[in-house]
């Protein structure tokens, strides 16, 4: 069964600074797809950002990236120029490629940013 | 206006009451899901509805049933609530056919059961 891994609880960073959040993943498949959601205090689950694991290259949406690496089966968010409505639960998920809608959810890691 | 909608947002109720939960979309997806989530844990599927003749029980379906009264419309019920059903209860909407399949999610029901 696949697993996904967030090892890091809780991070902080200054704000304007990058930060980096880790997620591995655990999985014996070649087609799936990685997300990363946020949950502010607002507590709505919102779409960061996606990954097809199909394509080499990284995806990127405005001030946050990924840096997918297939092999080490690591997928791991950089949020650069942090801003203090950055602040939030940030999730990582895989979904298989085939049918199987499921998503398979990290325990999440806590994102503080200082002012 | 939201894409994904869920009412009520917050509800206290007590042991042995049933309660509903509701969700609302306007995406025009045709598949839909519940989902619970607890403190320092990510988030756990219920039920998914692939369309309003297909529904399918989740990881944790236990005290919990559906209904998908439209393609827009799919309520999550707890027949008799008991205080380890006490979470944050999420809907979230996708379409099969476009956008790799990402689930949207609504803004969440917290429950609480007493």
């Amino acid at each position: 069964a696949q697993t996904v891994t967030q090892s890091q609880p809780e991070m902080s960073v200054q704000e304007a600074e990058t930060v980096t959040l880790s997620c591995t993943y655990d999985t014996s498949e070649s087609d799936y797809y990685l997300f990363w959601y946020k949950q502010p205090p607002s507590r709505q689950m919102i779409l960061v950002i996606r990954q097809e694991a199909y394509k080499q290259q990284n995806a990127t949406e405005n001030r946050f990236s990924v840096n997918f690496q297939k092999a080490a089966k690591s997928f791991s968010l950089k949020i650069s120029d942090s801003q203090l409505g950055d602040a939030a639960m940030y999730f990582c998920a895989y979904r298989s490629g085939d049918s199987n809608y499921q998503l398979i959810w990290g325990a999440g890691t806590k994102l503080i940013i200082k002012p | 206006d939201a894409d994904v909608t869920q009412t009520p947002r917050n509800r206290i109720t007590k042991t042995g009451k049933r309660i509903m939960l509701e969700c609302s979309q306007t995406k025009g997806h045709d598949r839909m899901y519940w989902y619970r989530q607890d403190p320092g844990l990510g988030l756990r599927l219920i039920y998914y509805s692939f369309d309003v003749k297909d529904i399918n029980k989740g990881e944790i379906s236990d005290g919990y049933s559906v209904s998908r009264q439209a393609q827009a419309k799919f309520s999550l019920s707890l027949e008799s609530a008991i205080p380890n059903q006490t979470a944050l209860y999420f809907c979230a909407t996708s379409d099969a056919l476009w956008d790799t399949d990402t689930q949207y999610f609504g803004p969440g029901t917290r429950l609480t059961v007493l």
